[in-house]
């Protein structure tokens, strides 16, 4: 069965530093692979997905992951972080047998300080 | 084009009870997937429905159950509520067949069980 892990329960980085979620998932086949925010109170919003071709994919908000099959990761990064990006990162992984479903870790609570 | 909606907001249900939680599917929208969310954690896959058929099932008790109607309009229906079913409940959908889809999702239901 597939797994998705993202290792950091929470991140704090400062306003206008770099940015890196890691996420490692755990699947046999090409994976298909997505990051998702969820704010307070808003619903789940989709950031950027991997299906295949180019490993380094590029997302809404300035964000972009990059695929890397050899380490089973997809990383989440951005180069400069506004305080509205502070929120729950989530990565999934899509799963294609016997119906659909994906697959969620179990997030990043990311805080960003001024 | 109205987004992905949930009914009722909030709830409030004792043990044993059963519940009825609605979602109104993106507009052109056939494909539905309901999620749990329990506090601190990432979604957790239930089950998912295309042109009313169930597609897909996470692993989740028959007590959990679903439908969906002509207009791609849900229900998720969950009998004998138990303690620890109380978390917030997601819809998501989608337009057509497969993973390559992006699935929207509502704001959610939040369940809780006393």
């Amino acid at each position: 069965a597939q797994s998705v892990t993202q290792p950091d329960i929470h991140i704090t980085v400062s306003e206008g530093a770099s940015l890196e979620l890691r996420c490692n998932y755990s699947y046999g086949a090409t994976p298909y692979l997505f990051w998702y925010v969820q704010s307070p109170g808003q619903g789940l919003q989709l950031l950027l997905k991997y299906f295949s071709g180019d490993t380094l994919v590029q997302g809404i908000k300035g964000f972009e992951a990059e695929f890397k099959r050899s380490q089973s990761s997809f990383n989440l990064r951005k180069p400069s972080v506004h305080w509205s990006d502070a929120a729950e990162y989530f990565c999934a992984v899509g799963e294609d047998t016997g119906g659909f479903k994906t697959i969620f870790g179990a997030g990043t609570r990311l805080f960003v300080k001024a | 084009e109205t987004g992905v909606t949930q009914s009722p907001t909030h709830l409030i249900k004792t043990r044993g009870q059963q519940v009825t939680l609605r979602c109104s599917s993106q507009s052109g929208h056939n494909t539905v997937s309901w999620y749990q969310q329990a506090l601190g954690q990432g979604p957790q896959f239930i089950f998912q429905y295309y042109r009313e058929e169930e597609n897909g099932r996470g692993n989740f008790p028959p007590r959990f159950s679903g439908l969906q109607f002509p207009n791609y309009s849900s229900e998720l229906n969950v009998n004998a509520l138990e303690l620890d079913d109380s978390a917030l409940y997601l819809c998501a959908s989608s337009s057509g067949w497969g993973l390559i889809n992006e699935q929207f999702f509502g704001p959610g239901t939040r369940l809780t069980v006393l």
